[in-house]
């Protein structure tokens, strides 16, 4: 079982493309965050949201919590945006979160 | 520079050797985290910390033990190592209340031939 699922698991766009990751998760959860994960593998997060909508430079987080679903946009894409994002959840007790699998983008000139 | 920090990056062990992944961190953070990685799974976390001196399992601590010694300290250790332990290994940390996000290592490659 896995408490969040990621779509799509690959993504390819052209340079420019407006880009849309999808997170949906089973468990009431207190936060969600969004990590961005480069080839060579360092993780870097991105955004910690709990409600509504958070916006830096060209990403774009959102949440709905009734519909248990988050997405991350990407305007204007540019190849430097190819990574692996990552969804993760946080329940509203513990002090773990459950990530998902994954979504890898690549952005091709 | 402020953040998590992982070594070794890469290593190569025999079955049966045991090691130690060493995390440091300088932000003052409560709660540290090991997590592995897999392909085609996601993180999964191996044991974790919410304080110096307190340690507790995650969700796969089977053949890892830790320790917190020290609060910016927080150490992964395989007392002997199996190729199923063949993995990326993360650590991360991140600060207590809810806007607490995580700070990540840069990762540790392990191969266990």
């Amino acid at each position: 079982k896995n408490e969040v699922e990621q779509s799509p698991q690959n993504l390819t766009a052209q340079e420019g493309e407006f880009i849309t990751i999808n997170c949906s998760y089973s468990v009431g959860i207190s936060a969600l965050h969004w990590l961005q994960q480069h080839p060579g593998g360092g993780i870097v997060s991105l955004f910690m949201l709990s409600s509504g909508k958070k916006k830096h430079g060209r990403l774009i987080a959102t949440i709905n919590i009734q519909e248990k679903h988050s997405s991350l946009h990407i305007t204007a894409s540019h190849p430097r945006d190819s990574a692996v994002y990552i969804c993760a959840v946080r329940p509203p007790t513990g002090n773990q979160f459950y990530f998902g699998t994954g979504t890898s983008l690549t952005v091709i000139p | 520079n402020a953040g998590v920090t992982q070594t070794p990056k890469f290593r190569v062990l025999k079955t049966g050797q045991s090691m130690t992944l060493l995390c440091a961190q300088d932000m003052n953070h409560e709660y540290m985290y090991w997590y592995r990685q897999d392909p085609g799974m996601g993180l999964r976390l191996i044991h974790y910390s919410v304080g110096e001196g307190t340690t507790a399992k995650g969700e796969v601590p089977d053949g890892y033990n830790v320790s917190r010694l020290k609060k910016q300290n927080f150490l992964l250790g395989l007392e002997s190592a199996a190729p199923s332990q063949t993995s990326v290994y993360f650590c991360a940390s991140r600060t207590t209340g809810g806007a607490g996000g995580y700070t990540f290592g840069s990762g540790t490659r392990l191969t266990v031939v």
